[in-house]
């Protein structure tokens, strides 16, 4: 079976660091991904990691261990614009589909 | 290009009612998804296409459900008849995957808008 666990909802503060955790167990896995979607729209794509180690791009960054089924989205500098609720997906194997975790609702506040 | 296109946004039917939404994908992805979301259950994987070729409808939930891919630019997705308990938001999307270079095998997936779907 597939379960992937991620924190319901964090704050911050505008300017600051905030990191969301995202735990998985899967039966395979071949890529983890971050999606971040805001109310009413469309889940759009983040970061995705297959090798151990930290993705950066931009005030985003992602990091994964493999033997410790574990991840994180690191968000710097933090904008308003970034309340949202981010989506932590495993790809179980091969090189379609992706499980969803329920997501993390992050509000930014002044 | 214009992205992943569905329709209708916002669909409000009576229970019993057939339910028909409707998926464009970003010209050629080869691979279309089907997902629904709910804030019980999160995002949930309904069925996929390869090719325009049901590859796993292992998450559709009844014989309710159907999904059809006819050709590579337009998919459908059926609910007859529709329940209360059916009321959700339906995405749909799309995926080109690319072997090779930096982000191989990563099939980033691109969703649509998504259709709200209301069963009273």
């Amino acid at each position: 079976g597939q379960n992937i666990d991620q924190p319901t909802e964090m704050t911050a503060t505008e300017g600051a660091i905030v990191q969301i955790n995202c735990t998985y167990q899967t039966s395979g896995f071949n890529g983890l991904f971050w999606y971040q979607q805001h109310a009413g729209e469309a889940p759009t794509f983040l970061s995705y990691n297959v090798l151990d180690g930290l993705e950066e791009k931009g005030r985003f960054s992602s990091f994964l261990s493999r033997s410790k089924g574990y991840s994180y989205l690191l968000l710097k500098e933090l904008q308003m614009k970034d309340s949202a609720s981010y989506l932590c997906a495993v790809r179980p194997s091969g090189y379609s589909t992706l499980t969803f975790g329920k997501g993390t609702m992050l509000l930014v506040s002044p | 290009d214009a992205g992943v296109i569905q329709s209708p946004r916002h669909e409000v039917t009576e229970m019993g009612q057939e339910v028909t939404l409707r998926c464009k994908p970003i010209s050629g992805h080869d691979y279309l998804f089907w997902y629904r979301q709910t804030m019980m259950r999160g995002l949930e994987l309904l069925i996929y296409f390869n090719n325009n070729v049901p590859i796993d409808d292992s998450g559709m939930p009844e014989d309710r459900f159907s999904a059809k891919m006819p050709n590579a630019s337009f998919s459908t997705l059926k609910i007859q008849p529709s329940e209360p308990r059916d009321s959700a938001v339906y995405f749909c999307a799309s995926s080109l995957l690319v072997l090779g270079g930096s982000r191989s095998g990563a099939n980033v997936l691109t969703f649509g808008a998504g259709s709200r779907l209301t069963v009273l």
